[in-house]
């Protein structure tokens, strides 16, 4: 199965962009990559996913490498209420999916 | 819109005692998935539902885990006899079949804390 690398965590300033990278080199061309965060005592929660090229939606945007090796998760102005841990995902059938250990993203106020 | 809801939110019981564990998915998905969730090994697919139809249970852990989807809006996770080491969060997802099979993002409910003492 195809796994992601992401940092454990990174810090970031509120009202400022976070850009949170994955790595997946051994992505398959079925994967699609997905990304939820887990915010404390809640369930994981879709952010956004896509293929091949960007996505945006009202949460952030994914840019997505041309080669589909790497992605990155883009918020664009960060708040307090975005501190979470992050995954990265790639789901290719439903059932197929592997949540790692993500990147707990800290707001710094 | 109602997303999905899990009961009961915590629960707390004795080694060796039955607890069923239960989840509504999101009207008209056709997937429903069960996972655990622990410190140690992180987030867990245990089974899932497509059309009420168990197609995977490779991550149940042993026989003492069963789950049952008996109709398009329940689902129960069963752990007899229930043991400390199952004590963790269990966290239900529903999704709509898409086109393609990763092109739908999974809708995960709050979770019920389990504690076994």
């Amino acid at each position: 199965d195809a796994k992601t690398t992401q940092p454990n965590s990174m810090e970031s300033n509120e009202e400022e962009p976070v850009h949170l990278p994955c790595n997946h080199s051994t992505i398959s061309g079925t994967d699609y990559i997905h990304w939820y965060r887990q915010l404390p005592s809640q369930g994981p929660e879709y952010v956004i996913h896509g293929l091949t090229s960007n996505v945006n939606n009202r949460m952030a945007s994914l840019a997505i490498a041309e080669d589909r090796k790497s992605s990155t998760l883009i918020l664009h102005r960060a708040t307090l209420r975005d501190a979470a841990v992050y995954y990265c995902i790639l789901i290719s059938r439903p059932g197929k999916i592997i949540f790692g250990k993500g990147t707990r993203l800290h707001i710094l106020p | 819109d109602a997303g999905v809801i899990q009961s009961p939110r915590h629960e707390v019981t004795e080694m060796g005692q039955e607890v069923t564990l239960r989840c509504k998915p999101i009207s008209g998905h056709d997937y429903l998935f069960w996972y655990r969730q622990t410190m140690m090994r992180g987030l867990e697919l245990l089974i899932y539902f497509n059309n009420n139809v168990p197609i995977d249970d490779s991550g149940m852990p042993e026989d003492r885990f069963s789950a049952k989807m008996p109709n398009a809006s329940f689902s129960t996770l069963k752990i007899q006899p229930s043991e400390p080491r199952d004590s963790a969060v269990y966290f239900c997802a529903s999704s709509l079949k898409g086109a393609v099979g990763g092109n739908q993002p999974q809708h995960f409910g709050d979770g019920t804390r389990l504690s076994i003492l």
